[in-house]
């Protein structure tokens, strides 16, 4: 399977604690998008990467959300000190680098936060 | 702020009857517009896409929208739904470079 992956597909996690997830975007997309869907609404942008430079932050990504893109592949999101409103979908998605391309979304990881 | 809105949360339609879920976004810029579902179990996945030209797109599995500039609207539309056509129904907007919103969704369900 050559889509978008993500790890773990589900985290549970007590209020308080880190979380990482991962994302392995297309091997041949330079650009990487992170969402958050909750409840009854649509993909809200977290983040975007082009290779490994973070060019866009949401307003929505508190100082206790941090994503890296390291060597320009795949991509890590941090949570530190989880709340139970990060509760959530968190997607990534990749796309190649014309303007407003296709973006390919991965599965997405849910996070519980009890 | 830029925005979409779609109309409906939920629709139900019985097999054969004809589909057509409002979008409606707020920007005043060049857009290119999307639609994207999700079958139950299943990833988003871009169901058609608008950059220029021709309003009238044309996606996959006989799904059309029509974008309308001065309405800023981009509606979906099939001329005869399936039972494998239920699912949920994303309207996105992109704005320029890398940015895409994403409305809230319609959950359509079609029965059999």
């Amino acid at each position: 399977d050559t889509g978008v992956s993500q790890n773990p597909r589900h985290k549970i996690t007590k209020r308080g604690q880190n979380v990482t997830f991962r994302c392995d975007p297309i091997s041949e997309h330079n650009r990487l998008y992170w969402y958050r869907q909750t409840l009854g609404q649509g993909p809200e942008f977290l983040t975007y990467f082009q290779n490994e430079a973070q060019l866009e932050k949401s307003r929505l990504l508190s100082d206790r959300f941090s994503a890296e893109r390291p060597k320009g592949s795949f991509s890590t999101l941090e949570i530190q000190r989880t709340e139970q409103g990060d509760s959530a979908m968190y997607l990534c998605a990749s796309s190649g680098s014309g303007v407003n391309n296709e973006q390919f979304f991965g599965p997405g990881t849910r996070l519980t936060v009890l | 702020a830029q925005s979409v809105s779609q109309h409906n949360h939920h629709v139900i339609l019985s097999e054969a009857a004809s589909l057509e879920l409002g979008c409606n976004y707020s920007y005043g810029g060049t857009v290119n517009l999307f639609w994207y579902v999700q079958y139950p179990g299943q990833h988003l996945q871009l169901l058609l896409k608008y950059f220029s030209g021709d309003p009238l797109v044309k996606g996959i599995k006989g799904f059309e929208a029509e974008f309308i500039k001065s309405k800023f609207s981009f509606n979906l539309r099939k001329p005869s739904v399936q039972w494998s056509d239920t699912a949920e129904y994303f309207c996105a907007v992109g704005t320029g470079g890398f940015k895409t919103i994403f409305g809230a969704g319609t959950r359509l369900f079609v029965k059999a």
